[in-house]
């Protein structure tokens, strides 16, 4: 297993500005993710954070809005740029682990408000 | 392309009972994984259990087991002897070799006292 870290764990902003998650992973791992959650919906993947490399951005999203970065083999952030009320979510970094399920670990997640 | 299907939005059921939560996919590729996860109104996602496409016996961890039934393309988690701290809510996934976790529309479970 794997455990993982994120801060800010919720934070409110001011539209038009950005906002910072970190996401820290006791161990290497290759596979970092990015997932939104929208109030009442379900996890939509963001982008599978590379390290050494740029993220791999899913439909609907890109690197303006989200820009990502993966410094190492234990850390990402993912920035929520020139934010708008319809980007109030939970942001989600997971992790992909080399076991016998191949599950993916979450992190507590990061809710953000937007006014 | 892969989909999971909840059709309960949200389910009861009374404490110490047995409840069963719907998992439908859909998928073409003979090779893939079903999970289910927890979500505390904390946010967090906690894995509870997986089943191999070709896994015969269906899988179990503890009060959870998950009713695989390939030919339907159902994975339904059944949690026998609810307990409070089982309300949640909970999220069918499968991922395909090669490819991204997809996440069906999740069901929210009450447990009553």
């Amino acid at each position: 297993s794997a455990v993982i870290s994120q801060k800010p764990s919720r934070d409110i902003c001011q539209r038009g500005t950005s906002l910072t998650i970190q996401c820290q992973v006791d161990s290497q791992v290759t596979m970092m993710f990015w997932y939104r959650q929208q109030p009442g919906q379900s996890l939509t993947l963001i982008a599978t954070a590379n390290q050494g490399s740029e993220a791999t951005y899913e439909s609907g999203f890109v690197i303006d809005k989200f820009p990502i970065s993966r410094p190492n083999l234990t850390f990402s952030t993912l920035t929520v740029s020139n934010m708008s009320p319809e980007d109030s979510s939970i942001y989600l970094c997971s992790v992909g682990v080399s076991s016998v399920y191949n599950e993916q670990f979450f992190g507590p997640g990061t809710r953000l408000t937007v006014l | 392309a892969q989909k999971i299907t909840q059709t309960q939005p949200g389910m009861f059921v009374q404490e110490k009972e047995a409840v069963t939560l719907d998992c439908t996919y859909d998928t073409s590729d003979q090779s893939y994984g079903l999970f289910w996860y927890k979500q505390p109104s904390s946010g967090e996602m906690i894995f509870l259990i997986y089943q191999g496409s070709y896994d015969e016996q269906n899988a179990t961890e503890g009060r959870y087991s998950l009713n695989f039934q390939k030919a339907r393309k159902s994975a339904n988690l059944v949690i026998s002897a609810s307990q409070l701290g089982d309300s949640a809510m909970y999220f069918c996934a499968m991922k395909n070799y090669g490819q991204n976790f997809v996440f069906g529309p999740g069901t929210r479970l009450s447990v009553l006292p």
